[in-house]
């Protein structure tokens, strides 16, 4: 079956750095996905890894080690308006070049204090 | 502006009714995916559709139906054999070129069962 895994809830403080950890053992995995969600909101883009290393993206960067079924989100210079959920998902590829489905974490709650 | 769009925002219904929730895209994407999201649950996969007139059962499709007729609509029925359909709906879509793997989300509806 598929797994992912990921912390419920993170608190930080603003001008804090954090990182969210998401763990998977997935099969077909083909890349794995970072998503902001406000509550309420639709999730959005952050990143997107399918190469073992870092991707930087102004104060978001994103972490992947295909080997260890590991990657990590970094968030730098907090600011209130990050507080929100990050969802992890794990692109399975299925069969056929495009054709793949995305498997979610259940996502991390994170709060920003001041 | 090209983007996905959902209506309504909130829908109320009575247990044993049918309901249909819309999903529109004008991204000319040809994939197009249906999420269920309850509290403290990551996004499950209900169906998604590669092309017009075809679509597959996702990991949780029991007590739904869809339709693709149109490249830009994929609504999705909830029938009364759905055991707890209370939940926030999420519509995505994305191109299938190989070079693009972002699902792009819309706004939700938010189905409340009583």
């Amino acid at each position: 079956g598929q797994n992912i895994d990921q912390p419920t809830e993170m608190t930080a403080t603003e001008g804090a750095i954090v990182q969210i950890n998401c763990t998977y053992q997935t099969s077909g995995f083909n890349g794995l996905f970072w998503y902001q969600q406000h509550a309420g909101e639709a999730p959005t883009f952050l990143s997107y890894n399918v190469l073992d290393g870092l991707e930087e993206k102004g104060r978001f960067s994103s972490f992947l080690s295909r080997s260890k079924g590991y990657s990590y989100l970094l968030l730098k210079e907090l600011q209130m308006k990050d507080s929100a959920s990050y969802l992890c998902a794990c692109r399975l590829l299925y069969s056929g070049a495009g054709s793949y489905q995305l498997t979610f974490g259940k996502g991390t709650k994170l709060s920003v204090i001041p | 502006d090209g983007g996905i769009t959902q209506s309504p925002k909130y829908l109320f219904r009575k247990e044993g009714q049918n309901v249909t929730l819309s999903c529109e895209q004008n991204l000319n994407h040809d994939a197009m995916y249906w999420y269920r999201q309850d509290p403290g649950q990551g996004l499950r996969l209900i169906y998604y559709s590669q092309i017009v007139n075809d679509f597959q059962k996702g990991d949780i499709a029991e007590g739904y139906s869809v339709s693709r007729e149109k490249k830009e609509s994929f609504p999705l029925t909830v029938t009364s054999a759905q055991k707890n359909p209370t939940a926030f709906y999420l519509c995505a879509s994305r191109t299938t070129g190989t070079s693009s793997y972002e699902q792009y989300f819309g706004p939700g509806t938010r189905l409340t069962v009583t």
